[in-house]
């Protein structure tokens, strides 16, 4: 099966820092996406990459970027994390979209 | 631009009864792809069952399966035999252009009772 982990399942800042919050797919997909959850809004894409060294943006990409150096590593960066930044975030990969996606697990995130 | 939208935040159901949910959406693609997912309190997305909108059967994977009104652009989940495994949120989402991005809805939270 395919796995995509995520590094941390929780994890606090503090505001200001910078985090990274950091993905791994082992089976060679081309396409990755990192997105949020949150209550009553659902999952809303932040970025997605469908290839090395690519990054497209998403539908709320502001105070995120992104890097994508290896194919099986997908970054996502919160330059200087903000209290509106505290979410569930969940990243995936697909070899293509018509297949459907394979989630990590998540990680929460809490900006204090 | 595509939209999702699933108008129930909440639903119950006892164990071993049957439960539709309801999703909609709206799209200018000609040929899409429409999911339904699942996410227990573990948190892990997991992939309940798919259709392709040019195919006029529904989608049916064992207790799961999905009335799809193209016309009226509808998406419903129906769960049969609910168990409390069943527990979970469900998020309907659609494949817009360029077939790589999902739209996800609000998502609904099924509570399963004994």
């Amino acid at each position: 099966d395919v796995k995509v982990t995520q590094s941390s399942r929780y994890l606090v800042k503090r505001t200001g820092e910078k985090v990274f919050l950091e993905c791994v797919q082992d089976m060679d997909h081309e396409n990755m996406f990192w997105y949020r959850q949150d209550p009553g809004l659902g999952l809303r894409l932040i970025y997605f990459s469908y290839d090395v060294k690519m990054k497209e943006k998403g539908d709320i990409p502001e105070g995120y970027s992104v890097s994508r150096e290896k194919k099986e590593r997908f970054s996502l960066i919160l330059e200087s994390a903000s209290t509106n930044q505290t979410s569930m975030y969940l990243c995936a990969s697909s070899p293509t979209g018509v297949l459907g996606y394979t989630f990590g697990s998540g990680t929460r995130l809490t900006v204090v | 631009a595509q939209t999702v939208t699933q108008s129930q935040p909440e639903m119950s159901v006892q164990e071993a009864e049957t439960v539709t949910l309801s999703c909609t959406y709206d799209t200018s693609e000609s040929n899409y792809y429409l999911f339904w997912y699942k996410q227990p309190p573990s948190r892990q997305m997991i992939l309940v069952i798919r259709q392709e909108a040019y195919k006029q059967q529904n989608a049916t994977e064992n207790r799961f399966s999905v009335n799809f009104q193209k016309a009226a652009k509808s998406f419903s989940l129906k769960i049969s035999d609910s168990q409390l495994g069943d527990t979970a949120m469900y998020f309907c989402a659609s494949l817009s252009g360029g077939y790589n991005k999902l739209i996800f809805g609000a998502g609904t939270r099924l509570a399963v009772h004994p």
